[in-house]
């Protein structure tokens, strides 16, 4: 079963703020957050662990709320460049290679 | 410069045919993913390999085969595509269970 991600799509100004979310059904091992901009492969973000550890490579910062099976991803004082559809993963276990991906939330920043 | 081809961008083909996509990675990764994207669906997992000439089934494998012969190439076969076919076909690879590096896609129209 997909976890559930919202909003659907949200459209923003230069530098405001933007939170999305992504909601599981089932207890979650990790989370993984990637962007896709239109035409392109979806690029890694970073991965939320349970237990608090997270990596990634990007200046976003997301939280893993494992009691409530959901994490969110903050996107602060967006710049045109963040625009594209964000999809989580999750995996239910660890070692895991097979990720269920959200449905995804598209995000427009505008001048 | 890490790298995952696909070896179409876009491909048209007849209800029917047999179509070949073809994915080679050159980061020496032992995984290797078939996802589809549709709109308001996300990504949903084809099949994937852990390793060569091993496979395994996601979420969606009905209609859909694999091969991975060697290491840095994953194919992915439509034994008699149908028009539920059309998508956009994305492959993936990874060293972790981390992060995963995407194609650029073939979008394939079945007709």
């Amino acid at each position: 079963q997909q976890p559930v991600q919202s909003p659907q799509a949200v459209i923003l100004r230069e530098g405001e703020d933007a939170v999305i979310n992504c909601s599981s059904s089932k207890a979650l091992y990790s989370v993984h957050w990637y962007r896709q901009k239109h035409g392109e492969a979806p690029v890694f973000l970073m991965i939320l662990l349970k237990g608090g550890e997270q990596k990634g490579h990007e200046k976003i910062s997301a939280s893993f709320n494992e009691k409530k099976q959901q994490s969110s991803l903050y996107l602060t004082a967006s710049q045109l460049s963040y625009s594209g559809t964000y999809f989580c993963g999750t995996a239910a276990t660890s070692g895991t290679y097979k990720y269920i991906f959200g449905t995804g939330t598209r995000l427009k920043v505008l001048a | 410069d890490v790298k995952v081809t696909q070896s179409s961008r876009y491909l048209v083909k007849r209800t029917g045919e047999k179509v070949f996509l073809e994915c080679v990675q050159d980061m020496d990764h032992e995984n290797m993913f078939w996802y589809r994207q549709d709109p308001g669906l996300g990504l949903r997992l084809i099949y994937f390999s852990y390793d060569v000439k091993m496979k395994e089934k996601g979420d969606i494998p009905e209609g859909y085969s694999v091969s991975r012969e060697k290491k840095e190439r994953f194919s992915l076969i439509l034994e008699s595509a149908s028009t539920n076919q059309t998508s956009m076909y994305l492959c993936a690879s990874s060293s972790t269970t981390d992060e995963q590096f995407f194609g650029p896609g073939t979008r394939l129209t079945v007709l």
